[in-house]
């Protein structure tokens, strides 16, 4: 069975730009979460998405938007970019997204901003 | 809010020596305990869980206990190795309110294992 993938593994970009990173689920798996990791702030829940719908989001910036289609893939778009983006995004999918399921992580998208 | 707080880093060890790292939490509701680990240049993989209390979890040598009545989940493991060299994530998941269908985690600790 594929893991969860993200594409592109590495972006650089530079301030005021906008980038769309991209997350593809495991087959089967409805909830795709996202997450930054900085060395800063660590591990910090940015949404989750089950069924094209967010049903949580955490405490970031407007400038941070995603989505979900019907083939369950997410993206999630930063506009206005910013020099305290850059990050390591991570993305993670599970059946349900609840408290019950394992989460599986992709290895990360490394967003640089300039 | 929650919260979950681990020893700091950096930790090192000699191989075949024991390891604990501490991971203490607050939550609102009921949660649900993991330990994730994170070895270089890749994503996290879920070492194991506890959904209840007094539930162990195991893996790989390693193993954590679901204490509700001092909210904590010490990882632990009986006799390192030099490929258990990784960063360690303790992370609850709440199932109450808003709290639910988010991991969080904490600040992550370095160990690292010498031959």
């Amino acid at each position: 069975k594929a893991g969860v993938t993200q594409t592109p593994r590495y972006l650089i970009k530079t301030r005021g730009q906008q980038v769309t990173l991209s997350c593809s689920p495991i087959s089967g798996h409805r909830s795709v979460s996202w997450y930054q990791q900085t060395p800063g702030q660590g591990l910090q829940f940015l949404f989750e998405y089950f069924s094209e719908t967010q049903r949580n989001k955490g405490n970031f910036p407007g400038r941070f938007s995603g989505r979900q289609f019907s083939n369950s893939r997410s993206e999630m778009n930063v506009s206005t970019l910013e020099l305290g983006d850059s990050a390591l995004y991570l993305c993670a999918s599970s059946i349900q997204g609840d408290a019950y399921n394992e989460q599986f992580f992709g290895p990360g998208t490394r967003l640089t901003v300039l | 809010g929650d919260s979950v707080t681990q020893m700091e880093g950096p930790v090192t060890l000699s191989e075949e020596a024991f390891l604990t790292i501490n991971c203490t939490y607050t939550a609102t509701g009921y949660p649900s305990l993991f330990w994730y680990v994170q070895y270089p240049g890749e994503g996290l993989q879920l070492l194991l869980k506890a959904t209840k209390a007094d539930d162990k979890g195991s893996n790989k040598g390693f193993e954590a206990t679901y204490r509700k009545e001092t909210t904590s989940f010490h990882l632990e493991k009986g006799s390192v190795q030099v490929s258990d060299s990784a960063v360690y994530f303790c992370a609850l998941s709440d199932r109450s309110g808003g709290s639910n269908y988010k991991l969080t985690f904490g600040k992550g600790t370095l160990l690292t294992v010498n031959p």
